[in-house]
């Protein structure tokens, strides 16, 4: 069974901080891990994949992450805060590629102070 | 290319009423995934659905859950005889092929009294 675990349920930060969202993984087929962002009464957007190709990958909105295989880690990062960033943050596991069911973790929720 | 479509975006029902939710794929993709999320929790997954197939109910509740995909038409999530408990926000996403990545509608926010 896949797991994922997100440390630390409510983030902050001030503007123009470094963001630094941690997610872990647990599962027993090499994984393919997503960041979503979900903004308040929204669905979830895709942020990022890492799908066994480059472990750092860029995504939308100035948002990296890196698949550290030997840490099974998967945290998300952002040089500097905006305070459009303030939403919350899922990390998820799928086994196939995004085309099977994805285990999310609880999410975080980024708070973004001036 | 509209995005997965979800309605309606908020549902009231008073306990022991039936719930139904509808969803409409993006143009062109034919797998479709339920997703509830509880007050203060991540997504759970419920059900996986290609066009007039589950594939994958392993999150589905044993009893007064189901949920379809018809040849023509969106998929439906129906809840019967719901209680309290079911209030959540209701995730719809579809993806091309179940190789690629799914795509969220903005949810049904079913409150119960």
């Amino acid at each position: 069974a896949q797991s994922v675990t997100q440390l630390g349920s409510h983030v902050s930060v001030s503007e123009g901080a470094l963001v630094l969202l941690r997610c872990n993984y647990s599962s027993s087929v090499p994984p393919y891990l997503f960041w979503y962002v979900q903004y308040p009464n929204q669905g979830l957007q895709l942020l990022l994949k890492y799908t066994s190709a480059a472990t750092l990958v860029k995504g939308i909105n100035g948002f990296e992450a890196e698949f550290k295989k030997s840490e099974t880690s998967f945290h998300l990062t952002k040089p500097s805060a905006h305070m459009s960033d303030a939403a919350e943050y899922f990390c998820a596991v799928s086994d196939t590629g995004g085309g099977n069911k994805l285990t999310f973790g609880t999410g975080t929720q980024l708070k973004v102070e001036l | 290319n509209a995005g997965v479509m979800q309605n309606p975006r908020h549902l009231v029902r008073r306990r022991g009423q039936e719930a139904r939710l509808r969803c409409s794929p993006m143009k062109g993709h034919s797998h479709v995934y339920w997703y509830r999320q509880l007050p203060e929790e991540g997504l759970k997954f419920m059900v996986y659905l290609q066009k007039e197939n589950i594939i994958d109910e392993s999150g589905m509740p044993k009893e007064r859950f189901s949920a379809e995909f018809p040849k023509e038409g969106p998929s439906i999530l129906r809840i019967q005889q719901v209680v309290r408990g079911d209030s959540a926000a209701y995730f719809c996403a579809s993806s091309q092929d179940r190789s690629y990545e799914q795509y969220f509608g903005p949810g049904t926010r079913l409150t119960v009294t």
